[in-house]
């Protein structure tokens, strides 16, 4: 079964406007981690921002911020005042604690355009 | 900063050729892991492993072995490459299992096998 659903293979959005950039998990495990990824046209992974599910207020690193809601499984990427250089692929991802080996799985990815 | 470096950023090779992909990371990191990358599907995670000499299968391990003899080192290796081997592939590490620690990614290796 999928673990990570991000049901937006691409989106655009105006320079300086915000974004938000869906992520949908699935896990029966009480601890466990949501990530988010950039990779631009590079190729790099680059990682932005990470939410505990434990953690009760929601994280945010500068023009990133991630809106947890945990009943509903659903850890969505906040892009404030986009950018040209935001334009790139960006993965959501989950590492469970519980049981697992804590390996890292990861979403089908988000093309984001930011236009001029 | 945290390396995790690739040997190779292009490979071309012949179907049936057993293909070595290198990485290495110089953080010391007890985990590691090799993703492959197609577009519409994210990254598929192939094998990882939190030991030296140890090793676990991800979701797609058919076709694929991995080496890990040091703990800085970890290969992937296709032992007779196909076609639908032709991928991006992509080596990360992390801290020991952990699940609040983020991977960090080498710049992959663009495989295309003919």
């Amino acid at each position: 079964a999928q673990k990570i659903t991000q049901t937006q293979p691409g989106m655009f959005v105006q320079e300086k406007e915000a974004v938000t950039l869906d992520c949908t998990y699935d896990t029966s495990d009480q601890s466990y981690g949501l990530f988010w990824y950039k990779q631009p046209s590079s190729g790099e992974m680059i990682f932005l921002i990470y939410q505990g599910s434990y953690d009760q207020q929601n994280a945010t690193e500068g023009r990133y911020s991630l809106n947890f809601q945990k009943a509903r499984k659903s850890a969505n990427l906040v892009i404030s005042a986009s950018q040209l250089g935001d334009s790139a692929m960006y993965f959501c991802a989950m590492r469970e604690g519980d049981y697992n080996n804590n390996d890292m799985r990861f979403g089908a990815g988000t093309r984001l355009t930011v236009k001029p | 900063d945290v390396k995790v470096t690739q040997s190779s950023r292009y490979l071309v090779k012949r179907t049936g050729e057993k293909v070595f992909l290198e990485c290495v990371q110089d953080m010391d990191h007890e985990n590691m892991f090799w993703y492959r990358q197609d577009p519409g599907l994210g990254l598929r995670l192939i094998y990882f492993s939190y030991d030296v000499k140890m090793k676990e299968k991800g979701d797609i391990p058919e076709g694929y072995s991995v080496s890990r003899e040091k703990k800085e080192r970890f290969s992937l290796i296709l032992e007779s490459a196909s076609t639908n081997q032709t991928s991006m592939y992509l080596c990360a590490s992390s801290r020991p299992r952990s699940y609040n620690s983020p991977l960090h990614f080498g710049n992959g290796t663009r495989l295309t096998v003919t």
